[in-house]
């Protein structure tokens, strides 16, 4: 079993629609969890950090259920620019000693 | 941009060979991690640098090792090159806080093709 597993998708979605992701982790003293995401060929970059009360920013939020060991992402009023994939990334270092493992990604396309 | 550079960005090898990836963190970083990621997947962590020291280190073999300097640049090395070495290879710089949950920055990555 994958330390993180994410559906890989792609999920294909018409502009305006909600769109929720989950990702599921093994290593139950994990201690943080993000979302990033990566445009084609490009680098990732940090979408959002996931509080243990659940965080929104905008359009995007974000909730971790530790008792099932997972997290979910949300997009509503899905933009084209969306459109990329999303790496869900938990450390299950301890302390100061860090392990980031990232899922495989989870591939949105938004159409017109 | 993140301000995290990488070099090269392209680099071909063949079997058996060595190669080292540089890294220089954005300003005011003092810890880098490595990733690898291979073409459809996620990056797999390689190992981190906290201030000179490795401090965490994933699933890899001894062949990759690394090193960071005082200016907490870094290097990834790769012996005995295999054929599953291709990938793009990713640094990424933070600033631990205190916080478990500090943002790392990532480079452009340097794309490696063994033959």
């Amino acid at each position: 079993r994958k330390e993180v597993e994410q559906d890989p998708g792609p999920f294909n979605v018409p502009e305006g629609a909600t769109v929720a992701f989950n990702c599921t982790y093994s290593n139950s003293a994990s201690q943080s969890f993000f979302w990033y995401r990566q445009d084609c060929r490009k680098e990732p970059k940090l979408l959002m950090s996931v509080y243990s009360s659940g965080n929104e920013d905008g359009r995007f939020t974000a909730q971790l259920n530790r008792a099932s060991q997972y997290i979910s992402l949300l997009i509503r009023d899905s933009k084209l620019s969306d459109s990329a994939t999303y790496l869900c990334v938990v450390n299950m270092g301890q302390y100061n000693f860090n392990k980031f493992y990232f899922g495989s990604g989870t591939k949105l396309n938004v159409k017109p | 941009e993140t301000g995290v550079t990488q070099s090269p960005t392209h680099l071909i090898k063949t079997r058996g060979q060595q190669v080292t990836l540089r890294c220089s963190s954005q300003s005011g970083h003092n810890t880098v991690s490595w990733y690898q990621q291979a073409l459809g997947q996620g990056p797999q962590f390689i190992f981190q640098y906290y201030r000179e020291e490795e401090n965490g280190r994933g699933n890899f073999p001894p062949r990759f090792s690394g090193l960071q300097f005082p200016n907490y640049s870094s290097e990834l090395n790769v012996n005995a090159l295999e054929l599953d070495d291709s990938a793009l290879y990713l640094c990424a710089s933070s600033k631990p806080s205190g916080s478990a949950l500090d943002e790392q920055f990532f480079g452009p990555g340097t794309r490696l093709t063994v033959l």
